[in-house]
Parts: C-alpha cells; sequence; structure tokens
C-alpha cells in the first residue's frame, strides 16, 4: 500500500499561473519534506514541516510556498511559476531510521 | 558549508562485473548516512548507516560507513542490466533528519 502519495504525477502549468501540489501520508510521521529535482541533479531540499514548524531553506524563493493543515497532508503553492520551476517535486516523510519518499509530481512549465 | 561528493559521477560496466561507489561528506551534526537508487522514478531507499565498521548487506548490494575517514562506500557484485540506475548518497544532518545529497553516481551495467 502507498503510504506517501503525492497527486497530480504530472502537472502542467502555464507560466505564471499558480499551481498546487500535494501530498499525503498514512505514516503519521511528524517530519515532511519537499525537494525539487531538476534533470540530472540530486534532490534539493525547499522547505521541511517538524510538526507544525515550518523550516525554510535559505535558497527557496519566495515563490514556493507551503501548508500543512494536519499531520497526513502538506502542500506546495508555486505562486508564479516560471520556466526554470520545471522540475520533478517529491515529498518525503522520515522516522528515525530512513527517509520515505513519494513517487513525485513531474511540474511542465509552459 | 555542509557537503556529500560522491564519486564517480557516471560509470559503465558489463553484467558480472563487480563495482564499487564511494560517498565522502563534511557536515555538522552527522546523524546518519543513506544510500538510495533512483531509476525514472523517486529514490528507493538501500541503507541507513550510523555506526562505523559495521557492513550493512541486502543481496548484492553492501555498504559500510567509516566515520573516521568520513565516507562510504556501496558495493554491487555480479552486477545485472536492472542494477542499472543512479546512486544517490545522502547525509542526514541536524534535529529534523535534514537530508543532504550527493550529485549521484549514473550506473549502467551493459549486458
Amino acid at each position: 500500500d502507498a503510504m506517501v502519495i503525492q497527486n497530480p504525477r504530472y502537472q502542467v502549468t502555464q507560466f505564471g499561473k499558480p499551481v498546487t501540489l500535494s501530498c499525503s501520508q498514512t505514516l503519521n510521521h511528524n517530519v515532511m519534506y519537499w525537494y525539487q529535482q531538476k534533470s540530472s541533479q540530486a534532490p534539493k531540499l525547499l522547505f521541511h514541516y517538524y510538526d507544525k514548524d515550518f523550516n525554510n531553506e535559505a535558497d527557496t524563493p519566495d515563490n514556493f510556498q507551503s501548508r500543512r493543515p494536519n499531520t497526513s497532508f502538506c502542500f506546495l503553492d508555486i505562486r508564479s511559476p516560471g520556466l526554470g520551476d520545471a522540475a520533478m517535486y517529491l515529498c518525503a516523510t522520515s522516522r528515525t531510521d530512513t527517509q520515505y519518499f513519494g513517487p513525485g509530481t513531474r511540474l511542465t512549465v509552459l | 558549508e555542509d557537503k556529500v561528493v560522491q564519486s564517480p559521477l557516471s560509470l559503465v560496466v558489463h553484467e558480472g562485473d563487480t563495482v564499487t561507489l564511494n560517498c565522502s561528506y563534511e557536515v555538522t551534526n552527522f546523524r546518519s548516512l543513506l544510500w538510495y537508487k533512483q531509476e525514472k522514478k523517486a529514490p528507493t531507499f538501500l541503507f541507513m548507516l550510523t555506526s562505523s565498521g559495521i557492513e550493512k548487506k541486502s543481496g548484492r548490494l553492501s555498504s559500510i560507513l567509516d566515520k573516521k575517514e568520513l565516507f562510504s562506500i556501496l558495493n554491487i557484485t555480479a552486477t545485472q542490466t536492472g542494477d542499472s540506475a543512479v546512486y544517490l548518497c545522502a547525509v542526514e544532518a541536524g534535529a529534523t533528519n535534514k537530508l543532504i545529497f550527493g550529485t549521484g553516481t549514473l550506473l549502467a551495467v551493459q549486458p
């Protein structure tokens, strides 16, 4: 059974049109992460939640926001997507011995 | 600045060969080192290493950590074409399990 679920799996948006990616988990993990992975690059951490505490990476653009309304769900909002934001967006949750990744959402910006 | 460096960046071998992938790191508040396999999808967890000198093994894959010299290796014996993937090394640092990834090693196993 899927433990970290991301929707949609593929998202196409237009330049400047806001988009929201969602992540849900059935693991009851208290930490959730959003990573951006561009082609042929390692995943890059955007931000994470430790319970309700939001932690933003210093180099994450202001264009990226996140919400975590409860333990199970976390959202990534891209307010004005640019061509450079086209990437795979990975959600992950963690417990003491590993991070579980979702399948990712591939974002295309036209 | 925390960093994780993997080598080689890419590797081409033939089926049956044994490969060794390297990962070195410089981080503050080290907690653990993780290896992932990534094909054309999200990374798949392979190993988590926290103690020096203790080999972890899963089938043809094994890994070991040296916390004194700050590196880890991932060995794959009797490679198969299905082992072709990017292998990511990540170091867990800080109180919230933040992962710092290396750039990955692209392994291609030819028949």
